[in-house]
């Protein structure tokens, strides 16, 4: 059983640029959720997506946006880069209904410079 | 607004004995509490849950407590040990608008356990 991947780990942007974040979910696993985690804080929920749809957002604005694709995995794009986005970004996969039964990757380290 | 509170950012206990790490949380709506361990460079990872039903969960040298009146939780860990030092969120279930839940987490404590 392979566990959630997360790619790349780390990167560097400038302001004002566009980012793609990756997720390959766990096996068996049909939703994916994006977090943020900025530093000294706890992980902020983004979206989730399940049969290739959001279907739940937080408090992030709409240049947040992401993509599932029918193996379920998933992508997370940023778009017009700030400074305030530099966080860590936590990729978590689960099946519907067991949310208790969350997979969460490594996660990317995301720069904005 | 922060909805779950974890008002200790780090704590230090010596091996053997008992760390007890605390959450508190705001929102009455919240009925299924998690919590998580986190190492660098890992994700989080599930350690143990309680239902709002119950006041108590065990799990080996976990266990979780609930105390629903003062919307407070506590993790105990006993006995400690040296790879039980990580940074453990507390966190909590929300439904979301779109009709899927998410997790609601509190900054986490740092917890050190020495040899």
């Amino acid at each position: 059983e392979t566990g959630v991947t997360q790619s790349p780990t780390h990167l560097i942007k400038t302001r004002g640029q566009q980012v793609t974040l990756r997720c390959s979910s766990q096996s068996g696993h049909n939703t994916v959720s994006w977090y943020q985690q900025a530093l000294g804080q706890g992980p902020q929920f983004i979206f989730q997506y399940y049969r290739e749809e959001e279907n739940g957002r937080g408090n992030f604005p709409p240049r947040f946006s992401g993509l599932q694709f029918p193996n379920y995995s998933s992508e997370l794009n940023v778009n017009a880069l700030e400074l305030d986005d530099s966080a860590l970004y936590l990729c978590a996969s689960s099946l519907v209904g067991h949310l208790y039964g969350y997979t969460f990757g490594s996660g990317t380290r995301l720069t904005v410079v | 607004d922060q909805q779950v509170k974890q008002n200790s950012p780090s704590l230090s206990v010596q091996e053997g004995r008992i760390s007890i790490l605390n959450c508190d949380y705001t929102n009455s709506m919240f009925d299924y509490f998690l919590w998580y361990k986190k190492y660098p460079a890992e994700g989080p990872t599930f350690l143990i849950s309680i239902s709002s039903i119950k006041d108590k969960n065990e799990d080996g040298r976990f266990t979780v407590f609930l105390n629903k009146s003062a919307k407070h939780l506590s993790l105990h860990i006993v006995p400690s040990q040296p790879g039980d030092s990580a940074v453990y969120f507390c966190a909590a279930i929300l439904p979301t608008q779109g009709g899927s839940e998410k997790l609601v987490f509190g900054k986490g404590t740092k917890l050190t356990v020495n040899p």
